[in-house]
């Protein structure tokens, strides 16, 4: 069970360049959702998604843009990015709201230059 | 809207000793949940302990208990006899039981744990 699976763990951009965080899940979870950590900031939402084809903005959705096509899928976009980008995002997934445990992927750590 | 406040940045503990992270949040639901979690130094988020808010009796798992006060709106952790492997950052969440935007989990700012041998 591969639980939810993040790709690439690192990378670097410049300035300007487009690129995107892929997340797969295969435990068949309805929510998913993409987080970004800062240090002292804890963890924020950026976007989410209820189902496949039914996303919403998070807290901080400014610059990224997301889709859910299937239920396994949920990429996270960067259009044009920042240096205000650089962060550690996360991806989680889990079966409905309430007492249902989010797992998260091992994180995917992006710089900005 | 609901926040969730972590007021220890740091904190230190000597192996085999416990420990207390404090928590508090505000919500001015009454159907909720709330999550610890810890993050070690591989980055992996993970799940320490889970409580309902309709339960009075106090979560454990194993060497891991809270204490919810849920009228002081307050939810720590208690970690008894201290492992080295218990050093991360250990964050307080709190979710809605509801679907849709208040599915998604609100996190503190974390505390990081220190172990000394």
């Amino acid at each position: 069970n591969a639980g939810v699976t993040q790709t690439p763990k690192f990378q670097v951009l410049k300035t300007g360049q487009s690129m995107t965080l892929q997340c797969a899940q295969d435990m068949n979870h309805e929510y998913m959702s993409w987080y970004r950590q800062d240090p002292g900031m804890g963890l924020r939402l950026i976007h989410y998604s209820v189902g496949a084809g039914i996303t919403d903005q998070g807290e901080v959705p400014n610059g990224y843009n997301v889709s859910r096509s299937t239920t396994e899928d949920f990429p996270l976009r960067l259009l044009s990015a920042a240096p205000s980008q650089t962060s550690v995002y996360f991806c989680a997934s889990s079966f409905g709201a309430g007492r249902n445990i989010q797992y998260f992927g091992a994180g995917t750590r992006l710089s900005v230059l | 809207a609901q926040t969730v406040t972590q007021s220890q940045p740091e904190m230190s503990v000597q192996e085999a000793e416990t420990v207390t992270l404090s928590c508090t949040y505000d919500t001015s639901e009454s159907d909720y949940y709330l999550f610890w979690y810890k993050q070690p130094p591989s980055r992996q988020m993970i799940l320490v302990i889970r409580q309902e808010a309709y339960k009075q009796q106090n979560a454990t798992e194993n060497r891991f208990s809270v204490n919810f006060q849920k009228a002081a709106k307050s939810f720590s952790l208690k970690i008894s006899d201290s492992q080295l492997g218990d050093a991360a950052m250990y964050f307080c969440a709190y979710r809605r039981n509801y679907g849709g935007s208040q599915g998604n989990l609100i996190f503190g700012k974390g505390t990081k744990l220190s172990v000394k041998p």
